[in-house]
């Protein structure tokens, strides 16, 4: 299985910040990864796709880049709504594996 | 809208079976593959099986070959996760998403999460 590893774990910034979090595949995904964020109670929410997409109704402050096995989402300008936690998934094999998420605290 | 809908989750004992369904709406259901993803508490996102959109092709995460199977019904728009021998590291809220059918294997839909427990 393709193993994700994501970095940090947790962090904490401030309103206005630019913050990145960074994901590693274990093997070459080329631009197959997807970023999600998490809240309490809340479904995850699908905010990049193929690395550098981003999905429909995401705000723009939300960015992806990278491919091969080094991956990068940035919040360009870090808003209390998006206090939250983020996962890199890789959608090249038929098992779709997580990384172990990014809490993001405010 | 476009939404999903899971069901059928509760407390259960080691060993026992459980039924999870999911109800699609909106959208042209069998044109689509499916995922149930689950969060046990505390931990982060872990992919549970996958069906292809005709249903003729599934996959597992090693955590659940053998004991949980993945099926659908398109007549229905209903999706379902066949849960046998439950294990303690089993409790999670279950989630249902779908695949937009773009490369990559993203979820774009997800519903809103059905508990289960399994405890004795």
């Amino acid at each position: 299985d393709i193993q994700m590893t994501q970095s940090p774990s947790s962090l904490s910034a401030s309103v206005g910040d630019r913050v990145t979090i960074t994901c590693r595949a274990s093997q070459i995904i080329y631009n197959q990864l997807n970023w999600y964020q998490k809240t309490p109670g809340k479904a995850p929410k699908l905010l990049i796709y193929g690395a550098t997409s981003l999905q429909s109704g995401v705000p723009s402050r939300f960015s992806g880049s990278g491919s091969g096995t080094e991956f990068t989402l940035i919040i360009s300008s870090l808003q209390p709504a998006d206090s939250a936690s983020y996962y890199c998934q890789q959608g090249y094999s038929y098992f779709p594996t997580f990384g172990g998420g990014t809490k993001v605290e405010i | 809208q476009v939404q999903l809908v899971e069901s059928g989750g509760g407390v259960v004992q080691p060993g026992r079976s459980l039924r999870l369904s999911c109800a699609a709406s909106d959208f042209s259901f069998n044109d689509h593959a499916l995922y149930w993803v689950r969060q046990a508490p505390g931990k982060g996102l872990e992919w549970v099986a996958r069906i292809s959109s005709h249903g003729n092709e599934d996959h597992y995460a090693d955590s659940v070959q053998g004991r949980f199977t993945i099926s659908r019904d398109n007549s229905k728009n209903m999706l379902y996760l066949q849960m046998n021998s439950l294990r303690g590291e089993d409790t999670a809220v279950y989630y249902c998403a779908r695949d937009p059918g773009a490369p990559g294997r993203a979820m774009d839909v997800w519903g809103q999460g059905t508990t289960v427990a399994v405890s004795s």
